[in-house]
């Protein structure tokens, strides 16, 4: 069974403050990474996705691959009431296969 | 059209009765996701259609769970003999192609199901 594994929080941060946002995932096999933003009672939104080792910066969203590790991290600089949202961690294997995802790490950023 | 499009967006059921939840994803995309979310947990994978493969029904709780996809567009998932534990919200999600580089998979709305 394929696991994607997260902390489910609440974690919480100062506005400003850099929020990091953990996941593992089970199945060395897999080659895509994504991260999705929900707000309450709203669909899950991409954030952004990652297939190389190493990092990938978006705007003040950063994603970090270590596929040894097998682990994929979220860092949001400057974090903003505005963030406050539970943070998917979705992981991909092989291409034509079922996107799993984690169940969620619940920020909240203070102002 | 522009989006995942979900229907019925709300539905309250009794228990023991079938439901039966639509999904019409985007324009052109050949993979087609459903999820289940219940109040305050993550998504639970339900079932994956590809083209014309045969699709991943991994996930589906029991027995009482089916989806179909016809014509490689709309799908419908149908929960028979509902129970209360059945209540979450059902999401649909489509992606273009499984290439890398469509990898990126959209939402509906999602299908707010009540079994009372």
């Amino acid at each position: 069974q394929k696991e994607v594994e997260q902390n489910s929080g609440p974690l919480s941060v100062p506005e400003g403050a850099i929020a990091s946002l953990n996941c593992t995932y089970s199945d060395r096999g897999s080659q895509s990474f994504f991260w999705y933003r929900q707000y309450s009672g709203k669909s899950p939104e991409l954030i952004m996705f990652i297939y190389s080792n190493g990092d990938k910066e978006d705007g003040r969203f950063t994603a970090q691959l270590n596929k040894a590790s097998q682990y994929v991290s979220l860092l949001i600089r400057d974090s903003q009431p505005s963030d406050s949202a539970t943070y998917l961690c979705a992981v991909r294997g092989q291409a034509g296969t079922a996107l799993i995802f984690g169940k969620g790490t619940t920020l909240s950023v203070s102002s | 059209g522009a989006g995942v499009s979900q229907s019925p967006s709300n539905k309250v059921t009794e228990k023991g009765k079938d439901v039966e939840l639509r999904c019409d994803p985007i324009s052109g995309h050949t993979a087609l996701y459903w999820y289940r979310q219940s109040l305050g947990q993550g998504l639970e994978f339900l079932i994956y259609f590809q083209g014309n493969s045969a699709p991943d029904k991994s996930g589906l709780p029991s027995d009482r769970f089916s989806a179909e996809r016809t014509g490689g567009s709309v799908s419908t998932l149908t929960i028979q003999r509902t129970q209360q534990e059945d209540s979450a919200v059902y999401l649909c999600a489509s992606s273009p192609q499984t290439g890398l580089s469509g990898n990126t998979i959209y939402f509906g709305e999602g299908s707010w199901l009540t079994v009372v």
